[in-house]
């Protein structure tokens, strides 16, 4: 049961270089949704998705890319890294609209 | 736009005290409302969930939440803390109808339990 798997876990960037984080799930789901947590300011919504082939933007859009091409994955993308993106990224899914969310482990991203 | 507060960013107890934690959201509407853990160095697991029905909630590991509309609030509770539960805690609201895709979280509350 591998439920939402995150690649890497683990980054380290230097200002200007891109990057694309993996969120893969084998549950099905129609919903994705990426997460950036940061202390003292929660969990805020980046992008998400309600199907393949479609996207959305969430609170804090800007800097990030995203792609749903295939079902089972949610790709972030970085295209130019900024030091204010050093976070930690979760990715997420559910299977319907209301339905709760089930996340990765979370990708750790230091930003230099 | 709507949003979540939990007023308690920090809260430490000692064992076999009882915890209440905060939570009130801003939407008028239907809602359906979460409670996410999160232990040290883990992902977010779910607590407990409200969807309609019954508005006193329970949850796995002894917890429970809850639900007053007129309040807007969605307070959890446990009657004893366990040193195990030593966790980061948020609240999460998603609309019901409309922009019910997203779900927004507070800031979360950290609960730090001591021996």
């Amino acid at each position: 049961n591998a439920g939402v798997t995150q690649t890497p876990k683990f980054r380290v960037l230097k200002t200007g270089q891109s990057m694309t984080l993996l969120c893969a799930q084998d549950m099905n789901h129609e919903y994705m949704y990426w997460y950036r947590q940061d202390p003292g300011m929660g969990l805020r919504l980046i992008h998400y998705s309600v199907g393949e082939g479609t996207t959305a933007k969430g609170e804090v859009p800007d800097g990030y890319n995203v792609s749903r091409l295939k079902k089972q994955n949610f790709l972030l993308g970085l295209e130019s890294a900024a030091p204010s993106q050093t976070s930690v990224y979760f990715c997420a899914s559910r299977s319907t609209r209301a339905g709760e969310l089930f996340f990765g482990e979370g990708s750790r991203l230091t930003v230099l | 736009a709507q949003s979540v507060s939990q007023h308690n960013h920090h809260v430490i107890l000692s064992e076999a005290a009882s915890l209440e934690l905060g939570c009130n959201y801003s939407y008028g509407g239907t809602v359906n409302l979460f409670w996410y853990v999160q232990y040290p160095g883990q992902h977010l697991q779910l607590l407990l969930k409200y969807f309609s029905g019954d508005p006193l909630v329970k949850g796995i590991k002894g917890f429970e939440a809850e639900f007053i509309k007129s309040k807007f609030s969605f307070n959890l509770r446990k009657p004893s803390v366990q040193w195990s539960d030593t966790a980061e805690y948020f609240c999460a609201v998603s609309l019901f109808t409309g922009g019910g895709n997203k779900l927004t979280f507070g800031t979360g509350t950290q609960l730090k339990v001591e021996l």
